[in-house]
C-alpha cells in the first residue's frame, strides 16, 4: 500500500523555523518527484513547493520563495520541507503528496498532513 | 483570489446531475495544461477524483466525468449521492508552477 506520513509540524513564533519530514513507503520512492500542498484552516489548497526525483529541480510558490527549502533523501525514502522567517499566514495543514504525470502532474496520493502553527 | 476560479458552491438533490466549472486563462489551462481534479471529504486528505483532463483513476465511480475546453474546465457529477458532498478542488500549472482554483462545496440537499 502506497503511504506517505508526515510528522515535524508544531506550534512557532513568528520569525521561527521549522523541518517537516515525509516518510515514504509502498513505492520505489525515487522514481517519482513530490510535492508539499498546505491548506490553512477553512481555506483551499495552495501548492507550497515541489522536487524532482533526484532533488536536481525544484519549485516554490511565490509566498513561500526564499524561506522554504525542499529536499529529499532517496536512500531513506524521505521529503523535507524547511520553512524559515515563518509568518502568521503560513498556519496550515502540510501535506505531501507524489507527483504523476510527465508534463502536467497531478498529485496521487496525499498524506493525511502535519499542523504548522505559527503565532506569539 | 486563486487564478484558477470556481464557483464558491454547488448544489443538487440526489440523483440529479450538477457542474463545477473551473475558469483559468491562456497562462494556465489555455496554454495547454492539463485539469486535474480532487475531492475532499470533511476532516479529509484530497483525494484524486480527475487526471488528465477526463481519465478516472481506478475505483472512482464513471458517476464524475471531467472535460476541457479552452481557458476552462468542468467537472460533472451524475445521480448525486449523499456521500458526494464534499469540496471538490481543480489543479493546473502556470509558468510551470502547480496551482489549484479555490475550491467548491457541494451540497447535496
Amino acid at each position: 500500500e502506497v503511504q506517505l506520513v508526515e510528522s515535524g509540524g508544531g506550534v512557532v513564533r513568528p520569525g521561527g523555523s521549522l523541518r517537516l519530514s515525509c516518510a515514504a513507503s509502498g513505492f520505489t520512492f525515487d522514481d517519482y518527484g513530490m510535492s508539499w500542498v498546505r491548506q490553512a484552516p477553512g481555506k483551499g489548497l495552495e501548492w507550497v513547493s515541489g522536487i524532482n526525483w533526484n532533488g536536481g529541480s525544484t519549485g516554490y510558490a511565490d509566498s513561500v520563495k526564499g524561506r522554504f527549502t525542499i529536499s529529499r533523501d532517496n536512500a531513506k525514502n524521505s521529503l523535507y520541507l524547511q520553512m524559515n522567517s515563518l509568518r502568521a499566514e503560513d498556519t496550515a495543514l502540510y501535506h505531501c503528496a507524489r507527483d504523476k504525470g510527465t508534463q502536467s502532474n497531478w498529485f496521487d496520493p496525499w498524506g493525511q498532513g502535519t499542523l504548522v502553527t505559527v503565532s506569539s | 483570489q486563486s487564478v484558477l476560479t470556481q464557483p464558491p458552491s454547488v448544489s443538487g438533490a440526489p440523483g440529479q446531475r450538477v457542474t463545477i466549472s473551473c475558469t483559468g486563462s491562456s497562462s494556465n489551462i489555455g496554454a495547454g495544461y492539463d485539469v486535474h481534479w480532487y475531492q475532499q471529504l470533511p476532516g479529509t486528505a484530497p483525494k484524486l477524483l480527475i487526471y488528465g483532463n477526463s481519465n478516472r483513476p481506478s475505483g472512482v465511480p464513471d458517476r464524475f466525468s471531467g472535460s476541457k475546453s479552452g481557458t476552462s474546465a468542468s467537472l460533472a457529477i451524475t445521480g448525486l449521492q449523499a456521500e458526494d458532498e464534499a469540496d471538490y478542488y481543480c489543479q493546473s500549472y502556470d509558468s510551470s508552477l502547480a496551482l489549484f482554483g479555490g475550491g467548491t462545496k457541494l451540497t447535496v440537499l
